[in-house]
């Protein structure tokens, strides 16, 4: 069964803490892999979209990277604006090349 | 934003009784998606349009229909709403190519009472 696992569910940093979120997946074909942050009764919002391993990507403090069974966001020096939950959602082959998401990881920065 | 309005934002229900939301977009896409959003879970696909009157289902599409008579508007009907249909419902768009990146609509909170 394909499946997204986000850790940890929560984070709490203190401002210019650098840090980590993951997400590792288990799909039967990967066609691409997503990050989207949410803030608090707002849609999510694409950040990044990664096709293969070994492929980077960076905006600002955030960099996605992926791997053949994980991806990781890098947050370095956050700011307290960076707090928000981070979505990871992967593409899987199929009828309607579907989307499966994370639960997230709910990012709290603090001054 | 990406053009996309849901209504309406808010809203509370008995349950047995009959519920459509309203996705609106201004962007002429194709696709659009209705999602449900649950603490603890991902966002899981409800529906999808690709196109007037072209729908399917998605992942957990039981209790749900959906309409598209217009380019423009994808309607969500709860036919008999029932509390475990209580959640955030978000529509989504993507742009007509292969880019399976989806610009999402602020939500409608829904409680089913």
């Amino acid at each position: 069964e394909d499946q997204v696992t986000q850790s940890p569910e929560a984070l709490r940093l203190q401002e210019g803490e650098s840090s980590s979120l993951n997400c590792s997946y288990t799909v039967s074909g990967l066609r691409g892999l997503f990050w989207y942050r949410q803030d608090p009764g707002k849609g999510p919002e694409f950040l990044f979209t990664l096709y293969s391993a070994g492929e980077e990507k960076e905006k600002e403090r955030l960099k996605a990277t992926l791997t053949k069974k994980e991806s990781f966001l890098h947050i370095t020096a956050p700011k307290p604006e960076d707090s928000a939950t981070y979505l990871c959602a992967v593409q899987v082959s199929g009828g309607y090349n579907k989307l499966i998401f994370g639960a997230g990881t709910r990012l709290a920065v603090h001054p | 934003d990406a053009g996309i309005t849901q209504s309406p934002r808010h809203k509370v229900t008995e349950t047995g009784t009959p519920v459509t939301l309203r996705c609106h977009q201004t962007e002429n896409h194709r696709y659009m998606y209705w999602y449900r959003q649950d603490p603890g879970h991902g966002l899981r696909l409800i529906h999808y349009s690709y196109g007037v009157k072209d729908t399917d289902k998605g992942e957990v599409s039981d209790g749900y229909s959906v309409s598209r008579s217009k380019t423009e508007d994808f309607l969500l009907t709860l036919e008999s709403a029932t509390s475990s249909q209580t959640s955030v419902y978000f529509c989504a768009i993507r742009e007509d190519n292969h880019n399976e990146k989806l610009f999402f609509g602020s939500g409608t909170q829904l409680s089913v009472l």
